[in-house]
């Protein structure tokens, strides 16, 4: 099986611009979660998606979006960045979800940084 | 609050040898571990997983060790070998009915492993 996809690898910005990254899932996996992995916070959940549905939220601003098609493929948006949004934007896959044997997968991820 | 503790940001050992790498929690309602190994501009790769009903799995020369009472669980590398060398993540999920733990891990900071030829 072809693993999770992440487009695009890197990205460079500016303040106040905005940006959409995307993510493809693992054929056959249902949910869809991002995370920001900065030195200073480590890994940071995002947000869930499964059936095009967000299910769960984590800790940060509505600039901060998302949504998942039909397909389960999956985009995040950030609006209005600001120069803490620069980070490593990862995507990872799950076949349910939740826990108890349901791993999630990675992408290698969306190398982001706003100017 | 960091509810996922790695408190040892790195660790050096010798091919051949044990590597254990630990981890602490302090969220009760985590009933779900799992390891992450990670190397530099790649996204983490699932390593091994455990469930609270257990208190050991293996996989290869993987093994995962929880401790419910302490909240602390272990990565046992043997042997360990140079292309081993990684950042490990811990990472824990909570089985809840509000559904406020669908597709969320959290995680700890991180340790960085190397192993020398």
């Amino acid at each position: 099986k072809a693993g999770v996809t992440q487009t695009p690898r890197y990205l460079i910005k500016t303040r106040g611009q905005q940006v959409t990254l995307s993510c493809s899932p693992i054929s056959g996996h249902r949910s869809v979660s991002w995370y920001q992995q900065t030195p200073g916070q480590g890994l940071q959940f995002l947000f869930e998606y499964f059936s095009e549905t967000q299910r769960n939220k984590g800790n940060f601003p509505g600039r901060f979006s998302g949504r998942q098609f039909s397909n389960s493929r999956s985009e995040m948006n950030v609006s209005t960045l600001e120069l803490g949004d620069s980070a490593l934007y990862l995507c990872a896959s799950s076949v349910m979800g939740g826990a108890r044997g349901n791993e999630q997968f990675f992408g290698p991820g969306t190398r982001l940084t706003v100017l | 609050d960091q509810q996922v503790k790695q408190n040892s940001p790195s660790l050096s050992v010798q091919e051949g040898r044990i590597s254990i790498l630990n981890c602490d929690y302090t969220n009760s309602m985590f009933d779900y571990f799992l390891w992450y190994k990670k190397y530099p501009a790649e996204g983490p790769t699932f390593l091994i997983s455990i469930s609270s009903i257990k208190d050991k799995n293996e996989d290869g020369r993987f093994t995962v060790f929880l401790n419910k009472s302490a909240k602390h669980l272990s990565l046992h590398i043997v042997p360990s070998q140079p292309g081993d060398s990684a950042v490990y993540f811990c990472a824990a999920s909570a089985t809840d009915a509000g559904g406020t733990s669908y597709g969320k891990l959290t995680f700890g900071q991180g340790t960085i492993l190397t192993v020398h030829p």
